[in-house]
């Protein structure tokens, strides 16, 4: 069954230092790859996702991604921690076996950002 | 604003009783979807419907029903049978039928049992 871990439910970080949220997916083949945002009692929105191309993937609000099939990994990036950044963040992934039509969620990182 | 329209906010519901759930989205959207949100286990897929008059039981359908009588609308019926039903319940829909672009959310409804 495919699968998705995010590494660390609760990541804490200072205001200006790098984000680093882990994802890994379990997959023989590359499925498609997203990360969402939710703010407290709101849906979900998209940041960036990854179907084709190129590995390094941009997102809103300064957010970066890079996929790595020979890792299984797909973790999110940001240079520099924004107090605003402060949310629940969502790997997920469509896996090719459903054909595509589903979405199977990690269970969250929730990040802090502290002054 | 085009989007997808959850109702209510915040539902309660006794034991023993069906509850609906409305969802309803003005994008054109042809693929609607309920995924259940409990804390620290992300979200889980509970049907899904790719076209009008056509669904499909999801991870954990158990519980629950569904319809899609009309493309804007897909309602999520928690019946008496769900034995755990409190939760955060989010509406999504895509373009196409399948999940390769964005997914658009609602704002949710939170389910509490009293």
């Amino acid at each position: 069954a495919q699968s998705v871990t995010q590494l660390g439910s609760h990541v804490s970080v200072s205001e200006g230092a790098l984000v680093l949220l882990r994802c890994n997916y379990s997959s023989s083949v590359p499925p498609y790859l997203f990360w969402y945002v939710q703010y407290p009692n709101q849906g979900l929105q998209l940041l960036l996702k990854y179907t084709t191309g190129a590995t390094l993937v941009k997102g809103i609000n300064g957010f970066e991604a890079e996929f790595k099939k020979s890792e299984t990994s797909f973790h999110l990036t940001k240079p520099s921690a924004h107090m605003s950044d402060a949310a629940e963040y969502f790997c997920a992934v469509s896996p090719f076996s459903g054909g595509y039509n589903k979405l199977i969620f990690g269970a969250g990182t929730r990040l802090a950002v502290h002054p | 604003d085009g989007g997808i329209t959850q109702s209510p906010k915040y539902l309660f519901r006794k034991e023993g009783q069906n509850v609906t759930l409305s969802c309803e989205q003005n994008l054109n959207h042809d693929a609607m979807y309920w995924y259940r949100q409990d804390p620290g286990q992300g979200l889980r897929l509970i049907y899904y419907s790719q076209i009008v008059n056509d669904f499909q039981k999801g991870d954990i359908a158990e519980g629950y029903s569904v319809s899609r009588e009309k493309k804007e609308s897909f309602p999520l019926t928690v019946t008496s049978a769900q034995k755990n039903p409190t939760a955060f319940y989010l509406c999504a829909s895509t373009p196409g039928p399948t999940m390769n672009t964005e997914a658009f959310f609602g704002q949710g409804t939170r389910l509490t049992v009293v």
